[in-house]
């Protein structure tokens, strides 16, 4: 499994873009890079997910470099109820993806 | 369209004590998942099924038992309740694990269980 590594904690205002990186150096071919939410007491929620270049829904856009080793999960002007923690997961090819959860990073948005 | 349900959401048990943590889907996803969640961490995977009749272990799974004996059911036994089991459990399930038809994991409320 591919190993991620993000940062613990960020903080940010609200109406300011936020950008979170994910590393994972050693991705698979196959490897598709998802992106979750978790609120306090609740379960992990999908947001995104991208295989490379760039992927955008309503919620937020994901880039994707060429090398496909590192990953930016983009927050357009974050408002109070974006804070969460924030998981990159890594995986998918194979047939046999057990996803695992980080510590993920815990985005404080500030008035 | 429920989701995933999880049953009961909170629970007390005292230490030696037995309970089953119940979670349905309706979605009919062959892969379910049985996650607890300490304080401040991430996930950490406890049992999995890819299909009824088959069950597979996490990275902590003493202390715990599972079944899959229908599509919709994978409840997550434990047997003598210890302290250590204090956490929130998650189950989750998808629909398919192939590369980029995986679109995601649906989970439940949870389930916030502590052990005294």
């Amino acid at each position: 499994l591919a190993k991620t590594t993000q940062p613990i904690s960020m903080d940010s205002y609200e109406g300011q873009e936020v950008n979170i990186t994910c590393s994972h150096n050693n991705i698979a071919t196959n490897d598709y890079i998802t992106w979750y939410q978790q609120f306090p007491s609740q379960g992990p929620r999908f947001i995104i997910q991208g295989y490379k270049t760039k992927v955008t829904n309503e919620v937020a856009s994901l880039f994707i470099p060429a090398d496909r080793k590192s990953s930016t999960l983009s927050l357009p002007r974050v408002s109070l109820s974006d804070t969460a923690v924030y998981y990159c997961l890594v995986g998918g090819s194979g047939g046999s993806y057990i996803p695992t959860f980080g510590r993920g990073t815990s985005l404080i948005v500030h008035p | 369209n429920a989701g995933v349900t999880q049953t009961p959401k909170f629970r007390i048990l005292k230490i030696g004590q037995s309970m089953t943590l119940q979670c349905t889907q309706d979605m009919n996803h062959n892969y379910m998942y049985w996650y607890r969640q300490d304080p401040g961490m991430g996930l950490k995977l406890i049992y999995y099924s890819v299909g009824a009749g088959i069950t597979d272990k996490g990275e902590v799974p003493n202390g715990y038992n599972v079944s899959r004996s229908t599509t919709e059911d994978f409840p997550l036994r434990l047997e003598l309740a210890a302290p250590s089991q204090t956490s929130v459990y998650f189950c989750a399930s998808t629909v398919d694990l192939r590369p980029g038809r995986n679109y995601g994991y649906t989970f439940g409320s949870g389930t916030r269980l502590t052990v005294v």
